[in-house]
């Protein structure tokens, strides 16, 4: 079955800094892959996905995040944070074969300081 | 908009007591999941159906129940409720061929 770990249950980078959000995946076959972010008191909110193509994917607010296939990871990234992107962070895998069934990894809590 | 429902938005409730909660998924979506989130943690995939059938089973009590309906509305029981069982309940639906589209949660509050 699929699964997906986010190594960091806490990042902490202070404004202006570029930020990267760990997340590692297991799944047979090629991976379907997703970010979504989490504000206070919300709903899970979908930021970008990978399915083929372009191993770099760019999603809303402008985080991008890059699909290693060789390191089985798929880390978000943003080149410079805002106060305002401080939330909670879900990485999602989904496999081929089984496409139904998605698993997300547990969070992680990005903190930017101005 | 996700164009996920669930309902009701809050529920306060006492120990012993059982709630229904319930999730309207996006129009066509056969897949649905439920999770639990206590006090900004990750997520816990409780269930999850696809077009009326158990797909998937978590970490869900068996105090917990759910059922996807012909419709493909489902509703997730909780029953003898605990203190901490105090948590946001979240569905989510997915297509066959998109991301999942989450709703904006139930707040549940056990007293």
């Amino acid at each position: 079955a699929q699964s997906v770990a986010q190594p960091e249950d806490q990042v902490n980078v202070a404004e202006g800094n570029p930020l990267t959000v760990k997340c590692t995946y297991s799944v047979s076959g090629n991976p379907y892959l997703f970010w979504y972010v989490q504000y206070p008191n919300r709903g899970l909110q979908f930021l970008l996905k990978y399915i083929t193509g372009d191993n770099l994917v760019k999603g809303s607010y402008g985080f991008e995040a890059e699909f290693n296939k060789s390191q089985t990871s798929f880390h978000l990234k943003k080149p410079s944070a805002l106060v305002s992107d401080s939330a909670l962070y879900f990485c999602a895998v989904r496999g081929p074969v089984n496409n139904n069934d998605m698993r997300f990894g547990a969070g992680t809590r990005l903190t930017v300081k101005p | 908009d996700s164009g996920v429902t669930q309902t009701p938005k809050h529920l306060i409730t006492a120990t012993g007591q059982r709630v229904t909660l319930r999730c309207s998924p996006r129009s066509g979506d056969l897949s649905v999941y439920w999770y639990q989130q206590s006090l900004d943690q990750g997520l816990q995939f409780l269930i999850q159906y696809y077009n009326g059938e158990e797909r998937a089973k978590g970490n869900i009590l068996e105090r917990f129940s759910a059922q996807q309906f012909p419709d493909l509305h489902s509703e997730l029981n909780l029953s003898s409720l605990e203190l901490g069982d105090s948590a946001l309940y979240f569905c989510a639906s997915q297509g066959p061929n998109t991301e999942a589209f989450f709703g904006q949660g139930t707040r549940l509050t056990v007293v």
